[in-house]
């Protein structure tokens, strides 16, 4: 079985912390990928990677960065939390080309 | 540029009825498509793909979807509801070029009414 796991279900960290959320897949996956979810929005791509050190913008970059040094795990670093960044924040992997993604069970951030 | 649409942000049906979910999309590419549906406080599940073999795909759980280029549409489809499928479902299309990346609909929340 295909296993994405996010090191947390739940955090609460207050306006202006650095916060990391990582995310790790055991499939050998070149895709790795970081969607926020929100109610009425359905999941917007905050930033994907195609290969260790490699990264690509999505559609929501700003206020986010992003690290992977192995090709197993990918973070998601917000530099300065927001209140406007509490989300539920996705990870997904997949094997390059297009094929579909799989999921992690999601990390639910509140930033008060 | 790629883009879906899920028409109704929310559909109740009773257990035991149809169950249409609506997916529109919008590409400039012969596209994949695909249906995740997902439980509360859950990741998303795999559905269903097209991948441009078959127009008429069998998913899990007893879900169908039928890709229609004329119509750009690809609704999703179950004949009888049951209480566990309450849940949201999202419709989603590859992006362009070969990156794997996924555009999704906003999302489509099912409740399955006893």
């Amino acid at each position: 079985d295909v296993k994405v796991t996010q090191s947390s279900r739940y955090l609460v960290k207050r306006t202006g912390e650095k916060v990391f959320l990582e995310c790790v897949q055991d499939m050998d996956h070149e895709n790795m990928f970081w969607y926020r979810q929100d109610p009425g929005l359905g999941l917007r791509l905050i930033y994907f990677s195609y290969d260790v050190k490699m990264k690509e913008k999505g559609d929501i970059p700003e206020g986010y960065s992003v690290s992977r040094e192995k090709k197993e795990r990918f973070s998601l670093i917000l530099e300065s939390a927001s209140t406007n960044q509490t989300s539920m924040y996705l990870c997904a992997s997949s094997f390059q080309g297009t094929t579909e993604a799989f999921f992690g069970q999601g990390t639910r951030l509140t930033v008060v | 540029a790629q883009s879906v649409t899920q028409l109704g942000s929310h559909v109740s049906v009773s257990e035991g009825a149809l169950v249409l979910l609506r997916c529109n999309y919008s590409s400039s590419v012969p596209p994949y498509l695909f249906w995740y549906v997902q439980y509360p406080n859950q990741g998303l599940q795999l559905l269903l793909k097209y991948t441009s073999a078959a127009t008429l795909v069998k998913g899990i759980n007893g879900f169908e979807a039928e890709f229609k280029k004329s119509e750009t549409s690809f609704h999703l489809t179950k004949p009888s509801a049951h209480m566990r499928d309450a849940a949201e479902y999202f419709c989603a299309v590859t992006g362009s070029g070969n990156t794997g990346k996924l555009i999704f609909g906003q999302g489509t929340t099912l409740q399955v009414k006893p």
